[in-house]
């Protein structure tokens, strides 16, 4: 079945650094979903990418689809106390029609 | 603009009690549905997902069920609630653009306790 691997599961960084996580899976797909989800609220997205070797920004984050098609990353930069939240991965396509699985979370604490 | 609603927001129920969670979206149609359960913050667990009126696909074997009664509205179901069916559950849509499925909408979540 679709497995995704999400890292790291957590993150205790400062205020001002960059972050970066990823999510890899066991099969290709040709859609990556980045979210973000604050506590008590459903997930919002945060950038979606389409395509192979896509590299897509959104203000301070940046996230990009591998060329294997197998991975993503999501990069932070100059993290601000309001990035705290769970960001999860997710893909879509190839043989999963209709189904959308989340990676495990990344958990994302920042001191002021 | 497409909305999704979902309700209530919050539900304590006892153990051995039915459960009806409902969930509708707004302003598309056909849309693929989604229920998800998180538990302590943590990971999206997939439930259920529908692509179609009539159409679920089961994940993960237990004493939930959905349903599709109409094609915009989703039903997470239980007849006897269990402790560990406590967690917050969220319903989301996408749709299917040439054959692709695009970004998920999530609703606001329901906080189930079962006490």
């Amino acid at each position: 079945g679709q497995q995704l691997n999400q890292s790291p599961q957590s993150m205790f960084i400062q205020e001002g650094e960059d972050v970066s996580m990823n999510c890899t899976s066991s099969s290709i797909f040709n859609t990556w979903l980045w979210y973000k989800q604050d506590p008590g609220e459903g997930p919002v997205l945060l950038i979606a990418l389409y395509k192979a070797g896509e590299l897509t920004s959104n203000g301070r984050l940046t996230a990009q689809f591998g060329i294997t098609r197998k991975d993503s990353f999501l990069n932070i930069s100059a993290s601000i106390p309001s990035d705290v939240g769970i960001y999860f991965c997710t893909c879509a396509g190839g043989t999963s029609y209709g189904k959308l699985t989340f990676g495990q979370g990344t958990i994302l604490t920042v001191h002021p | 603009s497409q909305t999704i609603h979902q309700w209530p927001a919050t539900l304590v129920q006892p153990v051995g009690s039915p459960l009806s969670l409902e969930c509708t979206v707004e302003g598309t149609s056909n849309p693929n549905l989604y229920w998800y359960r998180q538990a302590a913050g943590r990971g999206l667990q997939l439930l259920f997902y529908s692509v179609g009126i009539g159409q679920i696909s089961s994940e993960v074997p237990q004493n939930l069920s959905a349903s599709r009664p109409q094609d915009r509205q989703f039903i997470l179901s239980s007849k006897k609630l269990l402790l560990s069916d406590s967690g917050f559950y969220l319903c989301a849509w996408s749709v299917l653009v040439g054959g692709r499925n695009t970004e998920a909408f999530f609703g606001q979540g329901t906080r189930l306790t079962v006490v």
